[in-house]
């Protein structure tokens, strides 16, 4: 059982466009969803990261929406640059466990 | 900033070989993961660790054993490499109250021929 669902598996951009990334979760016990970027040659870096007691939460251009009863939560990249271009993981946790469970990933091209 | 160190970038390995992949974390964390990663399966916890000497197993543990004898290092071990178990290994930390937001390492690359 996949417990957590990620959404486009790539995605194609142009700059200044926005990247939408969508994530489902099964496990209503999570209690911390990060985002995590990943460049070619580097490990996963956490991004951003949400609660379940808010809705929303943005810093600069990422913003991350949650929706706790659809179990669902999106990274929104506003005025996409080619800088961006990397793989996006999306994560759930379990903070009295400390474990993340990882969606597939999405690989993002933002074009020039 | 945390640094989390992976001893080989790439390494190439034959079926039936011992194999241990090293990790070095410098931020006096309690937590150490290892992760692997395939291409559209994202990233699959294999064992991890909350303590010295002290070990759990994750999602996918069959196939590897690990090793904590110090604080700072987290050895993985593949008792007899098989070619599925070609794949990226990445290791990553994370502070033991604040465990969290995971520092991870730039991975390894191992082919097992």
């Amino acid at each position: 059982q996949q417990q957590v669902k990620q959404s486009p598996q790539s995605l194609i951009v142009q700059k200044g466009g926005i990247s939408i990334i969508n994530c489902a979760y099964e496990n209503t016990a999570f209690d911390y969803f990060p985002w995590y970027q990943q460049f070619p040659g580097k490990g996963p870096a956490l991004l951003i990261a949400i609660r379940p007691d808010v809705s929303e939460k943005k810093e600069g251009r990422f913003t991350i929406s949650f929706n706790k009863s659809a179990k669902q939560f999106s990274l929104h990249i506003m005025d996409s640059q080619p800088g961006d271009s990397a793989t996006y993981f999306c994560a759930a946790t379990l903070t009295n466990a400390g474990k993340s469970t990882f969606g597939d990933g999405t690989t993002l091209t933002v074009k020039p | 900033d945390v640094k989390v160190t992976q001893s080989s970038r790439y390494l190439v390995k034959r079926t039936g070989e011992k194999v241990f992949l090293e990790c070095v974390q410098d931020m006096d964390h309690e937590n150490m993961f290892w992760y692997r990663q395939d291409p559209g399966l994202g990233l699959r916890l294999i064992y991890f660790s909350y303590d010295v000497k002290m070990k759990e197993k994750g999602d996918i543990p069959e196939g590897y054993s690990v090793s904590r004898e110090k604080k700072e290092r987290f050895s993985l071990i593949l008792e007899s490499a098989s070619t599925n178990q070609t794949s990226m290994y990445l290791c990553a930390s994370s502070l033991q109250g604040i465990n969290e937001k995971l520092f991870f390492g730039s991975g390894t690359q191992l082919s097992v021929l």
